[in-house]
């Protein structure tokens, strides 16, 4: 079974500022997928960015990109410019290549962007 | 498309009554997941369907709760008895048939059992 942890809970951030979310997962499995999903106080999941484990590059879409260690199953994600509108909980979430398709979610991050 | 549907989008209800809780997904993708979740749990998989077919019911919590998908536009999720301990937001989502597909969420119905 295949475990993912997000180690923080809470993180404020100034506006225009970076900040970095971190998420590590367990998995024995070698080709598979990670996500980041924004919720925003309206609850609506939103996906981020998304990564397959067996490309070497890092995912970018835009003010988000990720750092992906696969050897150390690290998966962060980098919020650049750090906008009022980003202010939700994040949650990392681990997804099979092959067999059960449901994602496994990490606990979330709860964001806040100070003006 | 519009996205995954769920209905109601709010709910309170008495504690022992009977709750629907319904989704439309996407039309053409064919997995589709019930999720719960709370403060305390964060984001629970409740059941995965396959092509209509229940493939992982492990998370359901209690015998108290069933899912249907009758065909490939609609699931519900039914809670019967409900319990206050069942309070929580009740998410659909839906993947398409692609290898590493996202997972498409609905606005998820929150539950509220007094």
């Amino acid at each position: 079974a295949q475990t993912v942890t997000q180690s923080q809970p809470e993180m404020s951030v100034q506006e225009a500022e970076t900040v970095t979310l971190s998420c590590t997962y367990d998995t024995s499995e070698n080709n598979y997928y990670l996500f980041w999903y924004k919720q925003p106080p309206s609850r609506q999941m939103i996906l981020v960015i998304r990564q397959e484990a067996y490309k070497q590059q890092n995912a970018t879409e835009n003010r988000f990109s990720v750092n992906f260690q696969k050897a150390a199953k690290s998966f962060s994600l980098k919020i650049s410019d750090s906008q009022l509108g980003d202010t939700a909980m994040y949650f990392c979430a681990f997804g099979r290549q092959t067999g059960r398709r449901a994602l496994t979610f990490g606990s979330g991050t709860r964001l806040q962007v100070q003006p | 498309d519009a996205g995954v549907i769920q209905s109601p989008r709010h709910e309170v209800t008495e504690m022992g009554q009977e709750v629907t809780l319904r989704c439309k997904p996407i039309s053409g993708h064919n997995s589709l997941f019930w999720y719960r979740q709370t403060m305390m749990r964060g984001l629970e998989l409740l059941i995965y369907f396959n092509n209509n077919v229940p493939i992982d019911d492990s998370g359901m919590p209690e015998d108290r709760f069933s899912a249907k998908m009758p065909n490939a536009s609609f699931s519900t999720l039914k809670i019967q008895p409900s319990e206050p301990r069942d309070s929580a937001v009740y998410f659909c989502a839906n993947t398409g048939r692609g290898v590493g597909a996202e997972a498409f969420f609905g606005q998820g119905t929150r539950l509220t059992v007094v």
